[in-house]
């Protein structure tokens, strides 16, 4: 999986100051996703994109934001608005944007309230 | 959508044995079954998968098997070795997204 890297490993948020979490991918993979895991929780869904310039909400969309401007990067911006965003983040990508393919992972963005 | 679960949330097995994690999931059009291990502050990589067209497949110490009709499926893990520790996660494909079980914590005692 050394396709997909995810920057920075650790990440600082201050109250009220948004951060931008990198995901990049050189797999030419179509689709892209982002997770959050927290303990005992296993992964959930925020956003996902299954082609480039087109993305839809996950299951815990609230206080997150998401673009893609090309086929190899799916930035995650956390906003203010997410008032829990301690977690680790993962970003995955998958051949094509169908339920019958492996995603494979980076290796996480572990984020922090300061 | 689609729910998955896991059970049991923690397993600990003697070096050696073997482990079952079983996992259920609700939507009956659900027809990719991956299963992922995660060692700690790790990515979760990709151990074995199971298409619906099939009820069972092998991979060296693992397997998975499927059940379509009761809507599970299980991750057997054949002697069990210290590296195996780790939390295991299940999923199944639903509406084009892949839903996750909560995971298994697997402990093997040397």
């Amino acid at each position: 999986d050394g396709g997909i890297t995810q920057s920075p490993k650790y990440l600082f948020r201050k109250e009220g100051q948004n951060v931008t979490l990198s995901c990049e991918q050189n797999l030419n993979h179509d689709a892209m996703y982002w997770y959050r895991q927290d303990p005992g929780q296993g992964l959930r869904l925020i956003y996902y994109s299954q082609i480039v310039n087109d993305f839809q909400k996950g299951d815990i969309a609230e206080g997150y934001s998401v673009s893609r401007e090309k086929k190899e990067s799916f930035p995650l911006t956390v906003t203010s608005a997410q008032k829990n965003p301690t977690a680790f983040y993962l970003c995955a990508s998958q051949t094509q944007g169908l339920g019958n393919q492996p995603q494979h992972f980076g290796d996480g963005t572990r984020l922090s309230i300061l | 959508g689609e729910n998955v679960e896991q059970h049991p949330s923690t397993l600990s097995v003697q070096e050696g044995d073997s482990a079952v994690i079983k996992c259920t999931y609700s939507d009956s059009a659900s027809n990719y079954f991956p299963w992922y291990k995660q060692e700690l502050g790790k990515r979760p990589q990709l151990i074995i998968d199971i298409r619906s067209n099939v009820g069972e497949k092998k991979d060296q110490r693992i397997a998975v098997t499927l059940n379509k009709t009761a809507k599970h499926f299980s991750l057997h893990i054949t002697e069990t070795q210290p590296e195996d520790s780790a939390v295991y996660f299940c999923a199944a494909s639903g509406n084009n997204r892949l839903a996750f079980g909560k995971g298994n914590q697997v402990v093997v005692i040397p």
